[in-house]
């Protein structure tokens, strides 16, 4: 079956500090990829997504490359603020339709001091 | 774009009544909608995949007697959370399919007491 692990948290990190936080997955097919944050108390927000191999996410200063070789999805940003202190979730879905179910890693928190 | 909301966003019930959460697409329709239910500090666990018009399909070990699920529109779906106890206490949380990906509503607090 398919599985996603990510690192565990939790991530502490002064501000402007150079951010990764490690994602491997293991599916069938060619999964979409995807990042969420869930900052405290809400709900998940997509943060970015890549469709197949080698296709770069990024938003918000955050970017992930989708390496098939390596079957990771790592997250990176190169400066974080406070405001990024938040729950970081990686995930796949096992093809391209979204009503496809999402298995997700255990999430990793992200605090950043300022 | 792709906004899902839910209501309410936190809910208080004495043990044994029945909960209702509504959970929309605001700028989309959704065949599909999904609920998970998230611990502290844990990762989200999905319950069910709701389908419009149809029966919702629920993960082994959620009770659907329980956990009652309505697709009414194809931008409504609800999860009645039926004779509460305080074990199903919980952040539940809904998202509706669009295109390629899911998108989140903002979770509901549940608080039985």
């Amino acid at each position: 079956g398919n599985s996603v692990t990510q690192m565990e948290g939790p991530v502490t990190l002064s501000e402007e500090a150079f951010l990764t936080i490690n994602c491997t997955y293991t599916a069938t097919g060619y999964p979409s990829l995807f990042w969420y944050v869930q900052y405290p108390g809400e709900g998940l927000q997509l943060l970015l997504k890549a469709t197949k191999a080698d296709d770069k996410g990024s938003n918000k200063g955050f970017e992930a490359t989708y390496r098939k070789e390596t079957t990771s999805f790592h997250l990176e940003k190169g400066s974080v603020q406070v405001s990024d202190s938040a729950v970081y979730f990686c995930a796949l879905s096992d093809g391209g339709n979204a009503g496809n179910m999402l298995t997700f890693g255990g999430g990793t928190r992200l605090m950043v001091k300022p | 774009g792709a906004v899902v909301s839910q209501h309410p966003s936190w809910v208080i019930c004495k043990s044994g009544t029945s909960v209702k959460i509504e959970c929309r697409s605001l700028d989309f329709q959704a065949t599909t909608m999904f609920w998970y239910r998230q611990f502290p500090k844990q990762s989200l666990m999905l319950m069910a995949t709701s389908n419009e018009g149809s029966k919702a399909t629920y993960e082994q070990g959620v009770e659907k007697d329980k956990f009652l699920i309505n697709h009414a529109s194809l931008t409504l779906s609800t999860l009645t959370v039926t004779s509460a106890h305080p074990e199903d206490s919980s952040f539940y949380i809904c998202s509706a399919a669009f295109r390629d990906t899911q998108y989140f509503g903002p979770g509901t607090r549940l608080t039985v007491l």
